[in-house]
């Protein structure tokens, strides 16, 4: 069954610095989209990407957060600056309609 | 109020029994309804996804879905302990394509 991957699990990173977190969606799915959980937290919705831009974004997703599909298997996610408070699970999802996305398995994030 | 509300648990029940996991929303403008499950430190896992109120079976599992009292359900029949994860409901709008989750019920399956 095709799914969702995403790479590393696990990102340990300094405050200030760039992150890239990346994800293969599943290969006919058109929708994309990145989610985050906070430990302890809901699952949060931060974009989704569709015909190759942004469709909607959340008020989490300000100007440093980035999204990109450099070619036709990749979608990524980047954090310019990460803050402590970036700290978090991230999710890549993606569908074939605009509804019921799929997961992966998600990058731990951690900020020192 | 909160768009999505959920009880966190945690819920523990004797395998074999039927579960009823539920969520109540605010806003009439969700249009269709999903279900995960979620295993710890995992990403969700889509079980269901319903678009018009009524039931939908699938295998030990029924998604119920009332608008009119905006309160959707997941029933779990034959309960087996690998089914113990946190199951997360999520609604989502027809013109958007986001979607809402529940804070999630911690479900135990006791053996």
């Amino acid at each position: 069954e095709p799914e969702v991957t995403q790479t590393p699990s696990h990102q340990v990173t300094q405050m200030g610095q760039e992150v890239i977190l990346r994800c293969v969606p599943i290969s006919n799915h058109l929708y994309f989209y990145w989610y985050r959980q906070i430990l302890g937290q809901k699952v949060e919705f931060l974009v989704s990407f569709y015909n190759n831009e942004i469709s909607e974004k959340s008020e989490i997703f300000d100007d440093q957060f980035s999204v990109e599909r450099p070619d036709g298997s990749n979608f990524t996610l980047k954090i310019r600056s990460t803050k402590l408070e970036d700290s978090a699970m991230y999710f890549c999802a993606s569908s074939v309609t605009q509804r019921d996305p799929y997961f992966g398995p998600g990058t731990r994030l951690t900020v020192t | 109020q909160k768009e999505v509300e959920q009880d966190p648990g945690p819920l523990s029940v004797p395998e074999g029994a039927i579960v009823s996991l539920n969520c109540t929303y605010s806003n009439s403008a969700f249009q269709y309804f999903m279900w995960y499950r979620q295993y710890s430190r995992k990403g969700p896992e889509l079980l269901m996804y319903t678009y018009s109120s009524g039931n939908k079976e699938d295998g030990r599992f029924t998604a119920q879905v009332d608008k009119s009292s905006k309160y959707i359900s997941l029933f779990i029949r034959d309960s087996q302990p690998s089914d113990s994860a946190t199951y997360l409901c999520a609604m989502g709008y027809s013109s958007a394509s986001k979607i809402i989750f529940g804070s999630g019920t911690r479900l135990s399956i006791r053996p």
